[in-house]
């Protein structure tokens, strides 16, 4: 496709579940970012692929969450044991970028999550 | 204290008027800048990107950036009701990914 595609675009999910969101980038991106933005606030960074290098995991904000990436193509970021906190629009970005970071990013336009 | 601080907004202004959004931050390694425009329940896209200190003009769309301040601004002519969506600043050492603002939220009235 054109654009990052992101799926689904909403999701409602009860306490204790586990959801899987999924991120197909821009065709030749090698870079792919998963950020996560609360009502009202910023972008939080998750987590970076680049390549077939080793993902940067700095992000992610406990070991419920995980993230895999095929190759340079379809990501998916999996949330175990949802929690109320984790209600947030979760956005995939990707870029041309090198190891530097310093790419473009372009984003989806995001899975809204909310945990009951 | 967070890294990059914005004001929230909203901020509210005329049709036709100068807008000016700001960032404060405290990573003096900060070397790359950004402005992104996000409208409702769109994903960001980027509108300006400037690297080290300056000035960057583009349209109506002018970035400032002063690293001996830590301060970086972005400028709107002749503002448009179009131009009303949410604005962060990102910024980033090159090294590690991009950090945001929490966003400033413009509203141009017609």
């Amino acid at each position: 496709g054109a654009g990052v595609s992101q799926s689904p675009s909403n999701k409602v999910t009860e306490k204790g579940k586990d959801v899987e969101l999924r991120c197909d980038p821009i065709s030749g991106h090698t870079a792919l970012y998963w950020y996560r933005q609360r009502l009202g606030q910023g972008l939080e960074f998750l987590i970076y692929f680049q390549g077939n290098s080793a993902p940067d995991k700095s992000g992610l904000p406990s070991d419920r969450f995980s993230a895999e990436r095929t190759g340079e193509s379809v990501s998916t970021l999996t949330i175990q044991r949802t929690q109320q906190e984790d209600s947030a629009v979760y956005l995939c970005a990707s870029s041309w970028g090198t190891s530097s970071y310093t790419g473009e990013l372009f984003f989806g336009e995001g899975s809204r999550l909310t945990v009951l | 204290q967070k890294e990059v601080e914005q004001d929230p907004g909203p901020l509210s202004v005329p049709e036709g008027a100068i807008v000016s959004l700001n960032c404060t931050y405290s990573n003096s390694a900060f070397q790359y800048f950004m402005w992104y425009r996000q409208y409702s329940r769109k994903g960001p896209e980027l509108l300006m990107y400037t690297y080290s200190s300056g000035n960057k003009e583009d349209g109506r769309f002018t970035a400032q950036v002063d690293k001996s301040s830590k301060y970086i601004s972005l400028f709107i002519r002749d503002s448009q009701p179009s131009d009303s969506a949410t604005y962060l600043c990102a910024m980033n050492t090159g090294r590690r990914a991009l950090t945001f603002g929490s966003g400033t939220r413009l509203q141009v009235q017609p």
